[in-house]
C-alpha cells in the first residue's frame, strides 16, 4: 500500500466550527488531491496540490481552503463547517498526471 | 466541464459469469480512463487504465474496451468470483497541469454464489 495516512479518521463537530484534515504522504510524491464522496456522486474534487504551495480549486471547492507547506503534507481547512460538508474524505496522491492516484482510508466527517 | 455518466448504479451475477459496467464522458479532449476498486471502509484502488491512444486493454480476468467516437468506455470482468464484491467507479481525466479526474456516480457488484 501507498505511504498515504489520513487524520482523523472520524470526527463530529459543530456547525460553525473550523476543522483540518490532515494529509501525510511518504512517497515524495508531487501531485495530491483531496475529494469528498458522497452517495450518488461518486467521488468529486474538492482541490489539489501540483507542488509545495502551488495549490487550485477543483469541482467543489467552495467553504474548503487547502495549504501544502511541505511535500509530505497536504491539509484541507473548512473554515466554518456546515452541515452539507457531512461526507467522507478522501487524500490521493500521484507521481504525475494521468497515472495511478493512491488513495488514503478516508476521514468521515460530521457536522452536526 | 467534465461530465461521467456510469450504468448500472447496481449489478447481481452469478458467480463465474461476466459483468459489464459501462460509462459515458462528454470531453472529448479527455485522454485517461481509470477504474477504481472500493471495498467497503477503504479507499478507491486502481484496477486497470487505459489511455485514448488505445483502443482495449486486459489484466487477467478484467478488461477496458475505449470507443473515443461514441465517448464511451467499459470494464468487463470474467469469471466473476466473490472478492470481486465492491464499489466500482469509473473516471475520466483531461491532464494537464494536475490529474483532475472526474467519476461516475459508481456500481455496486454482488457476486452470488
Amino acid at each position: 500500500d501507498a505511504g498515504i495516512t489520513q487524520s482523523p479518521r472520524h470526527k463530529v463537530t459543530e456547525t460553525g466550527t473550523p476543522v483540518t484534515l490532515r494529509c501525510h504522504q511518504t512517497e515524495n510524491h508531487r501531485y495530491m488531491y483531496w475529494y469528498r464522496q458522497d452517495p450518488g456522486h461518486g467521488l468529486r474534487l474538492i482541490h489539489y496540490s501540483y507542488g509545495v504551495k502551488d495549490t487550485d480549486k477543483g469541482e467543489v471547492s467552495d467553504g474548503y481552503s487547502v495549504s501544502r507547506s511541505k511535500t509530505e503534507d497536504f491539509l484541507l481547512t473548512l473554515e466554518s463547517a456546515t452541515s452539507s460538508q457531512t461526507s467522507v474524505y478522501f487524500c490521493a496522491i500521484s507521481a504525475m498526471p494521468n497515472t495511478e492516484a493512491f488513495f488514503g482510508q478516508g476521514t468521515r466527517l460530521t457536522v452536526v | 466541464g467534465e461530465n461521467v455518466e456510469q450504468h448500472p448504479s447496481t449489478l447481481s451475477v452469478q458467480e463465474g459469469d461476466s459483468a459489464v459496467i459501462k460509462c459515458t464522458y462528454s470531453d472529448s479532449a479527455s485522454n485517461y480512463f481509470p477504474w477504481y476498486k472500493q471495498e467497503l471502509g477503504k479507499g478507491p484502488q486502481l484496477i486497470i487504465d487505459i489511455r485514448s491512444n488505445v483502443g482495449e486493454k486486459k489484466d487477467q480476468r478484467i478488461a477496458v474496451t475505449l470507443n473515443k467516437t461514441a465517448k464511451h468506455f467499459s470494464l468487463h470482468i470474467t469469471e466473476t468470483q466473490p472478492e470481486d464484491s465492491a464499489v466500482y467507479f469509473c473516471a475520466a481525466s483531461i491532464g494537464g497541469r494536475a490529474q483532475k479526474l472526474v467519476f461516475g456516480q459508481g456500481t455496486r457488484l454482488t457476486i452470488n454464489p
